[in-house]
């Protein structure tokens, strides 16, 4: 079964800090990977994609991301967080194709302490 | 950021009412996809469409919830006779490539 994993329920940092938010993916072959923010219940905005290639993305907001097949990994992260970074973050993975739906992690809650 | 429009923001409905909600994708995003995230953070994909036509479903979109998304209007997507297991947050995404989510329509089901 094709599965994304959160292992942390929540991380605090302070303001200034850098983040780094973890998500591993089971799945066959290798699938597009996402991460999304997620503000007070909002809708998801999408922060960064990988479909191929550089195993290093960029996002909007000085987010970036490293995709592992070794380790079946897509970990994101922010070399210095502000206040306005505190919102629930979802790693999602897809197959191609347009009929494919995601499949989401449980997300990760980021606290940014002033 | 994302141009998808849903309506309304919030739904507050008793069990056993209809339950309606619509969304109007991105302008050139032929797919559409219904997802159900509840107070867990747990999502569970319904249903999609491509153009007018359901390309996949999941059994609990087959009993008690409908979908459309006719042309030139709004996607929707009605729950039959509401429950209180309904209330969550419900979001719907176009892509041409990755999804691109709507604000979601927040149901109530006191």
């Amino acid at each position: 079964a094709q599965s994304v994993t959160q292992p942390d329920a929540r991380v605090t940092v302070s303001e200034g800090a850098s983040l780094q938010l973890r998500c591993k993916y089971s799945y066959s072959g290798t699938p597009y990977l996402f991460w999304y923010v997620q503000y007070q219940r909002q809708g998801l905005q999408l922060l960064l994609k990988y479909y191929s290639g550089d195993p290093v993305v960029q996002g909007v907001n000085g987010f970036e991301a490293e995709f592992s097949k070794s380790d079946s990994s897509f970990h994101l992260r922010k070399a210095s967080v502000h206040w306005s970074d505190s919102a629930v973050y979802f790693c999602a993975a897809g197959q191609t194709g347009f009929a494919s739906a995601l499949t989401f992690g449980s997300g990760t809650k980021v606290i940014v302490l002033p | 950021n994302s141009k998808v429009i849903q309506t309304p923001r919030y739904l507050v409905k008793g069990q056993g009412q209809k339950a309606k909600m619509r969304c109007i994708p991105e302008k050139g995003h032929p797919v559409v996809f219904w997802y159900q995230q509840n107070k867990n953070n747990e999502f569970k994909f319904l249903i999609n469409f491509q153009n007018q036509e359901v390309l996949q479903q999941i059994d609990m979109t087959e009993k008690r919830f409908s979908a459309e998304c006719p042309s030139n209007s709004p996607c929707s997507l009605e729950i039959q006779s509401s429950e209180a297991g309904d209330s969550a947050l419900y979001l719907c995404a176009s892509r041409t490539g990755e999804q691109y989510f709507g604000p979601g329509t927040r149901l109530t089901v006191l």
